[in-house]
């Protein structure tokens, strides 16, 4: 398969823990930040996303926490499992027609 | 099914030569972008498209044209003049080109040009 992140910072859980991913985002005039999952050789896919009046925001298995004093966003996943094995990206967006990307976060769950 | 779809999963060219990249969506979406991704960077913007007929450059338009002739197409090219075209290469589209919303994405092309 592809490698989207030869050098990407890493994360390894054990199957079943909890994971959290973080994710310093570059403005803080930001109001509009989305979580993407991408497996190896496929295009990002959605996960979660959350606006700047809210602080916490839950999903299926995963919570985003946004702290905007520090400029900090993280991605909660409850009870890992194999197939949460991914590269995990933070993007924002400050009133502009584009999302920045950061370079993201692999995962790796074993067993 | 509703989704994004971009053809070939992978693609081989010569040096000097130009190469098109397919990317149509059927989720009656006004904005698509196209983004390159290289190991151990993020995804950055090539080209944008929030209405049809009208589209602006990203952060590293050089070396690739577009076009939106079609609210569910948005083909990019890759010329010869882009010096590093080997990559791989994401195409997304949203309900509104505001920036505010989620991007659906394609399952990608992998270029190789040598």
């Amino acid at each position: 398969g592809e490698s989207v992140g030869l050098h990407l910072p890493t994360l390894s859980v054990q199957e079943g823990d909890n994971s959290i991913i973080n994710c310093a985002y570059s403005n803080s005039a930001s109001d509009y930040f989305i979580w993407y999952k991408q497996e190896s050789g496929k295009g990002p896919q959605f996960i979660i996303d959350i606006r700047s009046n809210m602080d916490k925001r839950q999903g299926q298995r995963v919570t985003v926490l946004l702290n905007k004093t520090v400029k900090h966003l993280s991605l909660q996943i409850a009870a890992t499992q194999p197939g949460d094995s991914a590269v995990y990206f933070c993007a924002e967006n400050w009133n502009t027609d584009k999302l920045i990307f950061g370079t993201g976060t692999r995962l790796q769950v074993f067993p | 099914d509703g989704g994004i779809t971009q053809s070939p999963k992978y693609l081989f060219r010569k040096e000097g030569q130009n190469v098109t990249l397919s990317c149509e969506q059927n989720l009656n979406h006004d904005a698509m972008y196209w983004y390159r991704q290289d190991p151990g960077q993020g995804l950055r913007l090539i080209y944008y498209s929030q209405i049809v007929n009208d589209f602006q450059k990203g952060d590293i338009a050089e070396g690739y044209s577009v076009s939106r002739e079609k609210k569910e197409s948005f083909p990019l090219t890759v010329t010869s003049a882009q010096k590093n075209p080997t990559a791989f290469y994401l195409c997304a589209s949203s309900i509104t080109g505001t920036g505010a919303y989620e991007q659906y994405f394609g399952p990608g092309t992998r270029l190789t040009v040598t």
